[in-house]
């Protein structure tokens, strides 16, 4: 089946600094990909939607100044937290549809797991 | 009210048994139902899926959708301690992405 991995797996970082999470489509393209955050014990909660070529769609509440997407190819997403807080601090998963572009039919990465101390 | 409710548990069940999974939401507009599976810090792999109302099997696991009630279920039968995991349901009103995740039910099947 279709991969996308993630880059790191996961990540400590001190309080203000930037982290860039990679997310890779590795044997498929994808002109779009999702970014979603995972709290501890809760759902997972869709961020932003990422298209190659385009910028990103934010969802209600997530701010865009602060998390940076970067679609740069059919196969790289890329979601930088600039000037991280420790309540940033969470699971941070993408996902990938594939050809069929249908929401059942999306793979997601591994996750990163981002600690801001 | 959140969109989709989902009981976080967590869930204890013998090896064996079977295991009902259950989730409720409030869009009557969602038409797609999925099931994933998560492991322990890796991320969700689709179970299985139902479009609109009605049943789906797939060996050990079936899906159920009541659109009538808002609910929809996940039965596993013979549970394996390789079950043990959260279990998130999803659902969208479209075939493109904004799906909706419930929290998350963790189980574990103890052998």
């Amino acid at each position: 089946g279709a991969v996308v991995s993630q880059h790191p797996s996961w990540v400590i970082c001190k309080s203000g600094t930037s982290v860039k999470i990679e997310c890779r489509s590795l044997d498929f393209q994808a002109t779009t990909m999702f970014w979603y955050r995972q709290f501890p014990k809760q759902s997972l909660m869709l961020m932003a939607t990422s298209n190659e070529g385009s910028k990103a769609t934010y969802e209600q509440g997530v701010e865009k100044d602060k998390f940076l997407i970067n679609h740069a190819s059919l196969t790289l997403s890329t979601l930088t937290v600039t000037s991280a807080h420790p309540e940033d601090s969470s699971f941070y998963i993408c996902s990938a549809p594939n050809s069929g572009r249908r929401s059942y039919e999306q793979y997601f990465g591994p996750g990163t797991r981002l600690t801001v101390t | 009210q959140k969109e989709v409710e989902q009981d976080p548990g967590p869930l204890s069940v013998p090896e064996g048994a079977i295991v009902s999974l259950n989730c409720t939401y409030s869009n009557s507009a969602f038409q797609y139902f999925m099931w994933y599976r998560q492991y322990s810090r890796k991320g969700p792999e689709l179970l299985m899926y139902t479009y609109s109302s009605g049943n789906k099997e797939d060996g050990r696991f079936t899906a159920q959708v009541d659109k009538s009630s808002k609910y929809i279920s996940l039965f596993i039968r013979d549970s394996q301690p390789s079950d043990s995991a959260t279990y998130l349901c999803a659902m969208s009103v479209s075939s493109n992405n904004d799906m909706r995740f419930g929290a998350g039910t963790r189980l574990t099947v103890k052998p």
